[in-house]
């Protein structure tokens, strides 16, 4: 079946810092693949989206670029804030018609001022 | 404004006292779904819906319930609550053509004594 394989957390950096969470994926066909973002006490928001090969998302500084030939989806962020503390999830929908989200299990990040 | 409810936020119970939570969206989106969020689980699909009076079972089912009777409205409905159950749920939706853009809920905290 589809699987999701995220960096393990928690994630600690310092304002300004630079920031990579590794997400790699298994599909079948062609998945479109996503970050989403919770924020503490809060539900999940789409962060940005990448739908075929060689795409960019981008969102808010941050940026993910489709790999299909490693298949992996890593987050970045040149400068990070305290206000991206967040919980940060990689997710795919695989196929035409498909709707059901697979999910990674979540990087946690805190950044401290 | 565009929005996913959930009721209650939070919810503190028993063993065998039945619950319903409640979803409700706005965007008269077609399909709508249950998360469960578990601490190194992520987030695993209960239940889903294609529409008015057709659902279906998502990854992890058992011990849950749903109906579909109105486009807005999805309940997730546990008829005998067990601690197992404890958790963090995220109702979601989104329209039947664009699977990839999915809005969710602010989640309901519930704890089964």
């Amino acid at each position: 079946g589809d699987s999701v394989t995220q960096m393990e957390g928690p994630v600690t950096l310092s304002e300004e810092a630079f920031l990579t969470i590794n997400c790699t994926y298994t599909a079948t066909g062609y998945p479109s693949l996503f970050w989403y973002v919770q924020y503490p006490g809060e539900g999940l928001q789409l962060l940005l989206k990448a739908t075929k090969a060689d795409d960019k998302g981008s969102n808010k500084g941050f940026e993910a670029t489709y790999r299909k030939e490693t298949t992996s989806f890593h987050l970045e962020k040149g400068s990070v804030q305290v206000s991206d503390s967040a919980v940060y999830f990689c997710a795919l929908i695989t196929g035409a018609g498909s709707y059901q989200l697979t999910f990674g299990k979540g990087t946690k990040l805190s950044v401290i001022p | 404004e565009a929005q996913v409810t959930q009721n209650p936020r939070y919810l503190i119970t028993v063993t065998g006292k039945k619950l319903t939570v409640t979803c409700s969206q706005n965007m008269n989106h077609e399909y709508m779904s249950w998360y469960r969020q578990d601490p190194g689980l992520g987030l695993r699909q209960i239940y889903y819906s294609m529409n008015v009076e057709v659902t279906d079972k998502g990854d992890v089912p058992e011990g849950y319930k749903v109906s579909r009777k109105e486009k807005r409205n999805f309940p997730l409905i546990l008829e005998s609550p067990s601690p197992n159950q404890t958790s963090l749920y995220f109702c979601a939706s989104s329209l039947r053509d664009k699977a990839d853009t999915q809005y969710f809920g602010p989640g309901t905290r519930l704890t089964v004594l």
